[in-house]
């Protein structure tokens, strides 16, 4: 099962531009890279999904480079409601040809005042 | 249109019982997967069925199974409860197999004494 990566805790200010990566090797070609926000005792909550380049909605910004073994979230102006867990999830094909799901390990970030 | 309900939502059992746990996708949601989350960690893939099949498993033992009901409806079942079972169990579901946002529910919290 192909292992994803990312940074344990970031922290930031108000205001400030988050970036988020996240390294996934033996992605399937036909499979996208999302990532999803968690608060505490909450499930987690769809923030973006790529396939490559890059991509944009009200929120957030997802860069993926040709390669795809990689990904970065970029949050323009983080507020104090944006301390959270992150994680990127994407497909892996299991040894087994099965297919799983995999989370990364999380990023957890701390917006201060 | 309501989200994915899972039930129950807190629960308690003894190591060695079985354990059964509910889902009930978005309306038209034929993807259902499911995940196990421990404190302090990200979610881990435990299964995903689409439209009543199995597409894909984690690196869980043969005492998790699962199932897919015509209605897309999930049950999750954990036998032979161990104490490392106690965490937080996630559904989520979505329109396709491999693409679009996955909708979480507010996840059923297993304790094992």
């Amino acid at each position: 099962l192909a292992k994803t990566t990312q940074p344990i805790s970031m922290d930031s200010y108000e205001g400030q531009e988050v970036n988020i990566t996240c390294s996934h090797n033996n992605i399937a070609t036909n499979d996208y890279i999302t990532w999803y926000q968690q608060f505490p005792s909450q499930g987690p909550r769809f923030i973006i999904q790529g396939y490559k380049t890059k991509v944009t909605n009200e929120v957030a910004s997802l860069f993926i480079p040709a390669d795809r073994k990689s990904s970065t979230l970029s949050l323009p102006r983080v507020s104090l409601s944006d301390t959270a867990v992150y994680y990127c999830l994407v497909g892996d094909i299991m040894d087994t040809g099965r297919r799983a799901l995999t989370f990364g390990s999380g990023t957890r970030l701390q917006v201060q005042p | 249109d309501a989200g994915v309900t899972q039930s129950p939502t807190h629960l308690i059992k003894t190591r060695g019982q079985h354990v059964t746990l509910r889902c009930s996708p978005i309306s038209g949601h034929k993807s259902v997967s499911w995940y196990q989350q421990v404190l302090g960690q990200g979610p881990q893939f435990i299964f995903q069925y689409y439209e009543k099949e199995e597409r894909g498993r984690g690196n869980f033992p043969d005492r998790f199974s699962a199932r897919q009901f015509p209605n897309y409806s999930s049950e999750l079942n954990v036998n032979a409860l161990l104490l490392g079972d106690s965490a937080l169990y996630l559904c989520a579901s979505r329109l396709a197999e491999n693409t679009g946002e996955l909708f979480f529910g507010e996840g059923s919290r297993l304790t094992v004494l």
